[in-house]
């Protein structure tokens, strides 16, 4: 089975600085897509951004970036010039894709990090 | 277009009592997930439809927790008996089968905080 695991319940930082979050996930597959998503207060799950593993390039949306270390199972999530409205829950998983296209393709996260941006 | 909804946003029971959570999934969007996300945890995995049938029930914590999808469209999770322990917010997702289109992204809704008392 995967487990996905985030270290860091808490961050906070300053308005306009970087921060990274952390993510570590296991599994014996060598096939799999990585997502960030996050939940504001109002609970909407959000997606952030997503890395196919077979992939090497780390994707990249706007002010979030990854950093994708498959040797090491990690999949760190930096963010760029951190604006109040980051402020949220973010929550790492891993989803383990079927082959014929679609299928039980379920997430697993982890528990979470809560992140507060401070003006 | 329309995102995912469910309905009620918040419900408060007794236990002992029946309820029903309704998600109503993306146009067109085939495969539904049910997650159960309890306070401080991540979403955790109940059940999963693709169409109307449930392909993987594997989540479900036992026999008083059921889910329906008759017409492959809107779907119910019955918690039948509920205990304090099913007290969490139960959230919906949907995903279309054009994964290399969508990079198997899941659409969630708001989900259902359900209190049972």
């Amino acid at each position: 089975a995967q487990t996905v695991t985030q270290s860091q319940p808490e961050m906070s930082v300053q308005e306009a600085e970087t921060v990274t979050l952390s993510c570590t996930y296991d599994t014996s597959e060598s096939n799999y897509y990585l997502f960030w998503y996050k939940q504001p207060p109002s609970r909407q799950m959000i997606l952030v951004i997503r890395q196919e593993a077979y992939k090497q390039q780390n994707a990249t949306e706007n002010r979030f970036s990854v950093n994708f270390q498959k040797a090491a199972k990690s999949f760190s999530l930096k963010i760029s010039d951190s604006q109040l409205g980051d402020t949220a829950m973010y929550f790492c998983a891993f989803m383990n894709p079927t082959p014929r296209g679609f299928g039980n393709e379920k997430l697993t996260f982890g528990t979470g990090t809560r992140l507060t941006i401070i003006p | 277009g329309a995102g995912v909804s469910q309905t009620p946003s918040n419900k408060v029971t007794e236990k002992g009592k029946y309820v029903e959570l309704r998600c109503d999934p993306i146009s067109g969007h085939t495969a539904l997930y049910w997650y159960r996300q309890s306070l401080g945890q991540g979403p955790e995995f109940l059940i999963y439809f693709q169409g109307t049938g449930a392909a993987d029930d594997s989540g479900l914590p036992n026999d008083r927790f059921f889910a329906v999808r008759p017409e492959g469209s809107v779907s119910t999770l019955k918690i039948q008996r509920t205990e304090r322990g099913d007290s969490a917010v139960y959230l919906c997702a949907s995903s279309s089968t054009h994964r290399e289109r969508d990079g198997g992204e899941q659409f969630f809704g708001p989900g259902t905080r359900l209190t049972v008392l």
